[in-house]
């Protein structure tokens, strides 16, 4: 059973394009959050959501849409693709609420979207 | 400001050797939580141990050991009797509350360890 899924795992478009990642986390989790890792492995947080509620909206162009139906599904839209957004984007969830009153727990990632843009 | 290093860009040992991989961090807060997480070739996070700024116990899971210093500020990683399986790109992460009073995790720029065999 996988616990955190992403589709596609590769994506390849052309600048201009519109395109979506979905994920889905089956462990019962309330936060999950969006990841973008580039060329060099640095990895840093764009958006979280807990319990589909937004709580984290790092400087990230307004291009870039989360979308969370219900708080097992956390999907990223993004618009008007352009080369410097190619990238590894990772979904990841927590048991935690976000807050740390509630604890710190770890994140379980997904296993990547590898977008490309031409 | 919150920060994490791993100065160490990249390791290459033979197979069977014992090897260490630093991370050092800064952070303002009393109460903060430290990770590791392994990203082997295939490309995918794995996280493999989380511990908090209270509990100074080293840590022990099997070949793999922690040792968390907070007087160095430091949280080290030693891989003993390293096996090819244990070629990974190894992330450091403080999570660390925003100004705005939620959680977010910071990541170092990882250390790839390659074991030739």
């Amino acid at each position: 059973d996988t616990a955190v899924s992403q589709t596609p795992k590769y994506l390849v478009t052309q600048m201009g394009n519109d395109k979506s990642i979905k994920c889905e986390q089956n462990l019962g989790h309330d936060t999950m959050y969006w990841y973008k890792q580039d060329s060099k492995k640095f990895l840093k947080i764009m958006f979280s959501y807990n319990n589909k509620e937004l709580i984290i909206n790092e400087t990230v162009p307004n291009r870039f849409s989360p979308k969370s139906p219900d708080k097992a599904h956390l999907n990223l839209h993004i618009n008007s693709l352009e080369l410097g957004d190619s990238a590894v984007y990772f979904c990841a969830s927590s048991q935690g609420t976000g807050y740390r009153t509630s604890g710190t727990y770890e994140q379980y990632f997904g296993p990547g979207t590898r977008l490309t843009v031409t | 400001a919150q920060k994490v290093t791993q100065a160490q860009t990249e390791i290459s040992v033979v197979e069977k050797e014992d090897v260490t991989l630093d991370c050092v961090y800064e952070t303002r807060d009393t109460t903060y939580y430290l990770f590791w997480y392994k990203q082997p070739p295939s490309g995918e996070l794995v996280f493999l141990i989380r511990r908090n700024s209270f509990d100074e116990q080293n840590e022990i899971s099997g070949r793999y050991s922690w040792n968390f210093q907070k007087s160095t500020s430091s949280f080290n990683f030693t891989i003993t009797a390293s096996q090819v399986v244990d070629s990974a790109v190894y992330f450091c992460a403080l999570s660390f509350i925003s100004n705005f009073g939620n959680e977010k995790l910071t990541f170092g720029t990882g250390t790839r360890l390659t074991i030739i065999p």
